[in-house]
């Protein structure tokens, strides 16, 4: 298995809403990564699990709120949300976060595409 | 800070022709420096990636070549095909293992 998937592919919410968005890879990848997209624009670094650890946390508010309860699962929890956090939100795993001289290869999920009203 | 500079921001070729996109880096201890294609409504895609130790690698239709001295390099579709439209980042690992990205080529093949 090869793919990182991700639920659901669609969301829409309320700012005061609580909704998940959720991440799985069963590639035995030990890095998971979220991803903010908004349209035409590169993917932004929002967090990076490594081991099931917080390693990376790109200064994202505290609405956002991500989990990673095992090795193959991460979920992003969502909070009060404004509508400017309308985006598509990719996870993507690598064998290993990056260190030193070499990089793991990022293999990113199909996104969730989210809209705040 | 760390940044990549991605032109030109659209491109618009004849089906058969080549597509060049270029991209320059500012961080020096970059040393991988990987290429996404992303289809609408799709997920990145690693295409093609390169190393500094390389200063050019192919895979069949795409090139991507690197001068380290000038802190540049571009990524080459020779004849380019309807379903090579798409949008193009270029990528380089920053020193601390973050990809930086470019901000994107729209690439449009007209058939």
């Amino acid at each position: 298995d090869t793919e990182v998937t991700q639920t659901p592919k669609h969301l829409v919410m309320g700012m005061t809403n609580k909704k998940s968005l959720k991440c799985e890879q069963h590639m035995g990848h030990r890095a998971m990564y979220w991803y903010k997209q908004k349209a035409k624009k590169p993917p932004e670094l929002m967090f990076v699990y490594s081991y099931e650890k917080l390693s990376i946390n790109e200064s994202v508010p505290s609405r956002f709120s991500p989990e990673c309860p095992n090795s193959s699962l991460l979920n992003l929890h969502l909070h009060a949300l404004q509508p400017e956090d309308s985006a598509l939100y990719l996870c993507a795993s690598s064998q290993q976060e990056t260190s030193g001289g070499f990089f793991y290869e990022q293999y990113f999920g199909p996104g969730t595409r989210l809209t705040v009203t | 800070g760390e940044n990549v500079e991605q032109h030109p921001s659209t491109l618009s070729v004849q089906e058969g022709d080549s597509a060049v996109i270029k991209c320059t880096y500012s961080d020096s201890a970059s040393n991988y420096f990987p290429w996404y294609k992303q289809e609408l409504g799709k997920r990145p895609q690693l295409i093609i990636d390169i190393r500094s130790n390389v200063g050019e690698k192919k895979d069949q239709r795409i090139a991507v070549t690197l001068n380290k001295t000038a802190k540049h390099f571009s990524l080459h579709i020779t004849e380019t095909q309807p379903e090579d439209s798409a949008v193009y980042f270029c990528a380089a690992k920053a020193n601390t293992g973050k990809l930086i990205f470019g901000q994107g080529t729209t690439l449009q093949v007209k058939p």
